[in-house]
């Protein structure tokens, strides 16, 4: 299977809490990531936690990680129109830590 | 802070044709990074660059695809000849450092081969 595997889809009402799930196979990375893709766009990157880390707020985004599990989730908060779009989760993979992308979950906001 | 450059936004050509795009990076940043984004997938590493020397390359197809970064900072990645299955987006990112997931990247070439 993939490396890091996300779900593909996901779909919130505007103002709800969104939460995208993200699992990986490799546990030596030292920082994961979250990236976000607009139409048309490259990557922008969203985020990221240190592998010591259980939690990470930063205003309405925030990434739990579970180490044991393997599993990193992004949790946005009061989800607006706006943030529609593909998210990527990413690792390093230590050394001269190449990053390794998911797969990608969209995101859908309803008005 | 101007961002990642890349040209052209849009390509399209023949199968057996040759393509190359360009890619300048934001200034002071001494890594870039070639991705390859096929529809419906992350991004997948071709080549990474620290300065002008290659840290890696293994999973550039190198029979057709080569990539240079002359002079440490713009970079251009050729395809000769193309396939049909190269048909993606072409991602250029830069970081500050080697050891970082901190990538700026690129609006992306779309790619189309028929």
């Amino acid at each position: 299977g993939e490396d890091v595997e996300q779900s593909l889809f996901l779909s919130v009402r505007e103002g709800d809490s969104s939460v995208i799930n993200c699992t990986y196979t490799d546990s030596s990375s030292t920082y994961l990531y979250w990236y976000k893709q607009e139409p048309g766009a490259g990557l922008q990157l969203l985020t990221y936690i240190f592998s010591n880390m259980d939690m990470k707020q930063d205003q309405r985004l925030t990434v739990l990680l579970n180490k044991k599990d393997k599993h990193l989730s992004l949790r946005i908060a009061d989800t607006q129109t706006g943030d529609s779009a593909i998210y990527f989760c990413a690792r390093d993979s230590g050394g001269y830590q190449k990053v390794t992308f998911g797969t990608g979950t969209k995101l859908q906001v309803i008005p | 802070e101007a961002g990642v450059a890349q040209s052209p936004r849009y390509k399209i050509i023949e199968k057996r044709q040759s393509v190359a795009f360009w890619c300048n990076p934001i200034s002071g940043h001494a890594t870039l990074y070639w991705y390859q984004q096929i529809l419906g997938q992350g991004p997948k590493l071709l080549i990474q660059f620290q300065n002008n020397g290659v840290v890696d390359d293994s999973q550039l197809p190198k029979d057709r695809f080569s990539a240079e970064r002359l002079k440490g900072v713009d970079s251009t990645l050729k395809i000769q000849p193309a396939k049909l299955e190269d048909s993606a987006v072409y991602l250029c990112a830069s970081s500050l450092e080697l050891a970082t997931g901190e990538q700026y990247f690129g609006p992306g070439t779309r790619l189309t081969v028929t």
